[in-house]
């Protein structure tokens, strides 16, 4: 069952636009929600993260929305630079701090 | 040192090979993580280890055995495995304690069964 659903599968945007990366949950035990970027041939790296008592949260040129009722989250990348071009991984903490992965999206950003 | 290191990066195999995959970390985390990625997919968990005990194994068939030896290092050892366990293998650590969540994932070991 996959618990942690992630949308588009794929995306182009093109140098300078927002990227938006879409997320929603199912199990409210939920406790901390991380994004992972991974380039090809490494390991995923921490983008950043947020708890659901938190809103938004901002590093950068990178916010995570957080929308508890909804059960939904979103990575939203503004400015975005080729260099961005990743495969981008949503995240959630089950009770055994274990993490389950989202199915990913491959960002391509357009010079 | 926020580093956790893998050995080797690329490995090839026959189906009647033992082989062993290494993970390092020198960062005193005392939870480390197995994962399993297929091409185009997300990371899988298949074993958990805290405080060099085996604490979460997600079904995983027994020719993938998993070894703690100290807190900085973690072993997979692999036999008679199969041409569709060709994966990338990643390594990653924790340090357990409340509100502390941020693992760190090594670079993966590319992983081919011929």
């Amino acid at each position: 069952q996959q618990q942690v659903k992630q949308s588009p599968q794929s995306l182009i945007v093109q140098k300078g636009g927002i990227s938006i990366i879409n997320c929603a949950y199912e199990n409210t035990a939920f406790d901390y929600f991380p994004w992972y970027q991974q380039f090809p041939g490494k390991g995923p790296a921490l983008l950043i993260a947020i708890r659901p008592d938190v809103s938004e949260k901002k590093e950068g040129r990178f916010t995570i929305s957080f929308n508890k009722s909804a059960k939904q989250f979103s990575l939203h990348i503004m400015d975005s630079q080729p260099g961005d071009s990743a495969t981008y991984f949503c995240a959630a903490y089950t009770g055994r701090r274990a993490l389950t992965f989202g199915s990913g999206t491959r960002l391509q950003v357009q010079p | 040192d926020t580093e956790v290191t893998q050995t080797p990066k690329h490995l090839v195999m026959g189906m009647t090979n033992k082989k062993s995959l290494k993970c390092e970390q020198h960062m005193g985390h005392r939870a480390m993580y197995w994962y399993k990625q297929k091409a185009k997919k997300p990371p899988e968990l298949m074993f958990v280890y805290s405080y060099e005990k085996l604490s979460i194994n997600e079904s995983v068939p027994s020719r993938f055995s998993p070894e703690c030896p100290n807190s900085s290092l973690l072993n997979l050892h692999l036999h008679a495995l199969q041409p569709e366990d060709s994966a990338l293998y990643l390594c990653a650590s924790r340090h357990p304690g409340q509100g502390n969540n941020e693992q760190f994932f090594g670079p993966g070991t590319r992983l081919t069964v011929l």
